[in-house]
């Protein structure tokens, strides 16, 4: 079955890179997300990338999609203390309907 | 553009009651998956509905119970609620099965069981 992992909590000083890891297990896997959680709200979609992509680009946020090792990463450049949130990674595979989430990675921005 | 909305956004239920969470889908959407998000968890996924019919199934007890209405709007239940069910239900809407836009989701009812 679909499984999706993460660390835990990542720490980083203002102005500088993020780059939050994610592995998964199923290999039909067609697209994979990354979506945002603050506290006491629901998720918020931040990008996608299908997985026939490498790498995706979008503003300070750069995708990047290693199919062979199944490992998907998200970096945000420049950091700033209003990316202080839980960041779940999160794939569709083919032939389902649903989506599967990781356990979350907890990004604390420092001033 | 009225985004996804859930109702109750709180709620406190005593052991072995039942439960009934609603939600309404983002405008244009026509599909309503729920899942449940226990404290430092990922959200786990409970069903999906699209034309009035659970379309998939997570691994859930059949306490838990859908249904869609024409409107699109859906409701969760919950029977013989235990501890074990306090978490966040988190509604998620898309237009089909998941694709580029993945979904919309909406803040969650927020369940404690006591």
């Amino acid at each position: 079955g679909e499984d999706v992992e993460q660390s835990l909590f990542l720490s980083v000083r203002e102005g500088d890179s993020s780059v939050i890891n994610c592995t998964y297990t199923d290999s039909s896997s067609t697209y994979l997300y990354w979506y945002k959680q603050e506290p006491g709200a629901g998720l918020q979609l931040l990008t996608y990338i299908f997985s026939n992509m490498d790498m995706k680009q979008d503003q300070r946020l750069t995708v990047l999609l290693n199919k062979k090792d199944k490992h998907l990463s998200l970096r945000i450049a420049d950091t700033q203390t209003g990316d202080s949130a839980i960041y779940f990674c999160a794939e569709r595979a083919g032939g389902y309907q649903k989506v599967t989430f990781g356990t979350g990675t907890k990004l604390q921005v420092i001033p | 553009d009225a985004g996804v909305t859930q109702s109750p956004t709180h709620l406190i239920k005593t052991r072995g009651q039942q439960v009934t969470l609603r939600c309404s889908p983002k405008s244009g959407h026509d599909t309503v998956s729920w899942y449940q998000q226990a404290l430092g968890q990922g959200p786990q996924f409970i069903f999906q509905y699209y034309e009035e019919e659970e379309r998939q199934r997570g691994n859930f007890p059949d306490r838990f119970s859908g249904h869609q209405f024409p409107n699109y709007s859906s409701e969760l239940n919950v029977n013989a609620l235990l501890l074990g069910d306090s978490a966040l239900y988190l509604c998620a809407s898309s237009l089909g099965i998941p694709g580029t836009g993945g979904y919309t989701f909406g803040s969650g009812t927020r369940l404690t069981v006591v």
